[in-house]
C-alpha cells in the first residue's frame, strides 16, 4: 500500500464549482498533515496544514480523519486561478522528519 | 528576505557526467531536505541534513549520489555518473528547528536535470 493516495484526476470543473479531493495514508505514527498546491514547473507551496477538528481558510476546508487515516479538501466557488495539482503531504514522524507526498490530483477550472 | 534559493535552474547533462545542485536555505534555517521528483510523480525524499550532519538518507539511492551542508556555504547535492533516469525536478526544503512538533519546510524553485 502506498504511503500516501490521491485520486490523480484530471477534475475538470466549471468556475463557481464546489470540488473535494480525498487522500488516505499508511502510517498511523504521522502527526502532521497538509495540503500544498503545485502549478505546473513550480515548487510545491504550503495551502494549509489539515487538523482534526477541521480547519477553513477562505473558500478552502481541510479535514483530517484520524480513525479512517482519510484526509479532504474542499474548494468552495472554484476560480480559474485555482487550476494547479494539489498535493497531499503526511509528515513521516513527529517534529523535523520527511514529508511524504501523494502523486497530486489535477484541477482545471474552466470559464 | 530571500527564500530558499537553488542553482542551477536548469542542468542538462550527458551520461557519465557529474551533476553538482545547490541549495542555500533562508536566513536562519540550519535544516535542509532534498526531494526528487521524476516526471509524472509525487516528491519523494532523498536526504536530510544539518549543518555538516546527514541526518537522515534513507531515500538516498545506495551509489552514485551523496548529498552534504558544510559549516559554510550552499548544501550540495552531488550526482556521479549521470544516467537518463537521474532525470528529474530536484527541490530542496529549509527548515528552522524549535524542538518537538512540525516546523513548515520552505522549499526552493528546484533545479531541473536533463540527462542526455
Amino acid at each position: 500500500r502506498k504511503e500516501v493516495e490521491q485520486d490523480p484526476g484530471p477534475f475538470n470543473v466549471p468556475e463557481g464549482a464546489t470540488v473535494a479531493f480525498n487522500c488516505t495514508y499508511s502510517n498511523s505514527a504521522s502527526q502532521s498533515f497538509f495540503w500544498y498546491r503545485q502549478d505546473c514547473r513550480k515548487e510545491p507551496k504550503l495551502l494549509m496544514s489539515v487538523y482534526s477538528s477541521g480547519n477553513e481558510d477562505g473558500r478552502f476546508t481541510a479535514q483530517l480523519n484520524r480513525a479512517s487515516q482519510y484526509i479532504s479538501l474542499l474548494i468552495r466557488d472554484s476560480k480559474l486561478s485555482d487550476s494547479a495539482t494539489y498535493l497531499c503531504v503526511v509528515e513521516r514522524g513527529s517534529g523535523n522528519t520527511p514529508l511524504v507526498f501523494g502523486k497530486g490530483t489535477r484541477l482545471s477550472v474552466i470559464a | 528576505n530571500a527564500g530558499v534559493m537553488q542553482n542551477p535552474r536548469h542542468l542538462v547533462r550527458r551520461r557519465g557526467q557529474e551533476a553538482r545542485l545547490r541549495c542555500s536555505p533562508m536566513k536562519g534555517h540550519s535544516h535542509v531536505y532534498w526531494y526528487r521528483q521524476l516526471p509524472e510523480e509525487g516528491l519523494k525524499f532523498m536526504v536530510y541534513l544539518q549543518k555538516e550532519n546527514i541526518i537522515d538518507e534513507s531515500g538516498m539511492p545506495k551509489e552514485r549520489f551523496s548529498a552534504e551542508f558544510p559549516k559554510e556555504g550552499p548544501s550540495i547535492l552531488r550526482i556521479q555518473q549521470v544516467v537518463r533516469g537521474d532525470s528529474a525536478a530536484y527541490f530542496c526544503a529549509s527548515t528552522t528547528y524549535a524542538g518537538a512538533g512540525y516546523n513548515e519546510q520552505f522549499f526552493g524553485p528546484g533545479t531541473r536535470l536533463t540527462v542526455l
